[in-house]
């Protein structure tokens, strides 16, 4: 079964906090793409990062860092500093296949909402 | 240049009644997916297109239909519309695997 876990539902913070947002996946291929998108509340996805199952390299990107651990089927996002501008809703999401002509369809998590308050 | 678009924004259909959504994919995407969101929750999976043939379907009755043009703009259209139809509608575009990229999606409320 493909499946992505959310287990937080919601997180509080305080501004300049640093916040990690868990994601767990479940899936049996052996190819397959991870991602991260956020969900202000205007509704639109925002994608924030893509990382395919052959590449564990964590990631940096200014206040954003990933961590893929496939020993326990991880990808946790986080934010470091947290702004108010980081409230949003965050989904974690899992595409798997080897089809390249385009992104094969999406399994979301539940999602997280992030609350950072000033 | 611009993103996916969407078209309507926001939409109130009466129960029964029909719909049609539509989607601009990014310039150079082939590939168009819908998903549908219900408030609270993650998005699902309706279609993907991929060079005008469907490539993939989520767990959605029937009344779901979609359709991608040569130029692989996107319709979706849903029949007999019941209140659980309610909810954001979200296109997606893609290229390769570097991800899908979302519209700002069309709300739609069934009164």
């Amino acid at each position: 079964a493909q499946k992505v876990t959310q287990a937080q539902t919601e997180i509080s913070v305080v501004e300049k906090e640093d916040v990690t947002l868990d994601c767990v996946y479940e899936t049996r291929d052996t190819t397959y793409y991870l991602f991260w998108y956020k969900q202000p509340p205007s509704g639109e996805l925002v994608f924030l990062i893509r990382r395919n199952s052959f590449d564990e390299q964590n990631e940096i990107s200014g206040r954003y860092s990933w961590n893929f651990q496939k020993s326990t089927s991880s990808f946790n996002f986080t934010i470091t500093a947290s702004q108010v501008v980081d409230s949003a809703v965050y989904f974690c999401a899992l595409s798997f296949g080897n089809y390249g002509g385009a992104t094969n369809k999406l399994i979301f998590g539940t999602g997280t909402l992030l609350a950072v308050q000033p | 240049d611009a993103g996916v678009t969407q078209s309507p924004t926001h939409l109130i259909k009466t129960r029964g009644q029909h719909v049609t959504l539509r989607c601009s994919p990014i310039s150079g995407h082939k590939s168009v997916s819908w998903y549908q969101q219900v408030l609270g929750q993650g998005p699902q999976f309706i279609f993907q297109y991929y060079e005008k043939e469907e490539r993939g379907r989520g767990n959605f009755p029937d009344r779901f239909s979609a359709r991608q043009f040569p130029n692989y703009s996107s319709e979706l259209n849903v029949n007999a519309l019941l209140l659980g139809d309610s909810a954001l509608y979200l296109c997606a575009s893609s290229l390769g695997q570097d991800g899908a990229f979302f519209g700002q999606g069309t709300r739609l409320t069934v009164v």
